[in-house]
């Protein structure tokens, strides 16, 4: 069974920086791009960034650019996302997710809040 | 970045046929066809439809996907209570380099 774990959400500060990981069992990860999906409270679904299978290629949403950081760990089976300079509007729940073009798994999510 | 286009409702009869659209361009869903996702309230994400059209084990043979050039559909038939919940479509932009999303539909079977 296709297993993904999110974890490292929490509160935060504005200006500050949260590290999120993500643990996958179940599939041979390293044979799959990953990727960061978030949800904002009450609205829908916006794609943060992903990752190649061998973390040499990544891409970003716009609005994160130079603030979040895409990574993973194949020794590990684990995908993280480095976020900094974090602001209120990237208050969401993230989710970890695979979305190939005959494959699709999403984890259960990790609720990230940014507020004084 | 420029998203995907989604009716935000439809409704439909018990046990009627519902076919929900995503619109896109000939650089995500004409390109690599579209994901399509269901939710229910306060639950994650689950995968209806991968890009390819075909379901994953578990879900329902009342649900199939197509794409006709620039724009993917669901169609879900024999509408049950368990059905309503909001979808979303979702499909790579090789031009944006980026996953675009639709802004969902809510179905609701009355």
């Amino acid at each position: 069974e296709v297993q993904l774990v999110e974890s490292g959400g929490g509160l935060v500060q504005p200006g500050g920086s949260l590290r999120l990981s993500c643990a996958a069992s179940g599939i041979t990860f390293s044979s799959y791009w990953m990727n960061w999906v978030r949800q904002a409270p009450g609205r829908g679904l916006e794609w943060v960034a992903n990752i190649d299978e061998d973390g040499n290629a990544r891409y970003y949403m716009d609005s994160v650019k130079g603030r979040f950081t895409i990574s993973r760990d194949n020794a590990k089976n684990s995908l993280f996302l480095e976020m900094n300079s974090l602001r209120a509007e990237d208050t969401a729940v993230y989710y970890c997710a695979n979305m190939g073009l005959s494959t699709g798994f999403w984890g259960q999510g990790t609720l990230v809040t940014v507020s004084s | 970045q420029a998203g995907l286009t989604q009716p935000p409702a439809v409704s439909k009869g018990l046990r009627q046929t519902a076919t929900l659209t995503c619109g896109g361009n000939r650089n995500n869903v004409g390109d690599q066809g579209a994901l399509w996702l269901q939710q229910h309230q306060g639950h994650p994400p689950k995968v209806l439809s991968y890009r390819n059209n075909n379901r994953p084990s578990g879900i329902s043979e009342r649900v199939s996907a197509s794409r006709s050039g620039d724009t993917a559909s669901l169609t879900i038939t024999g509408l049950q209570p368990e059905d309503e919940a909001d979808y979303y479509c979702s499909a790579w932009d090789s031009s944006l380099s980026a996953w675009v999303f639709g802004g969902g539909t809510k179905l609701t079977v009355l």
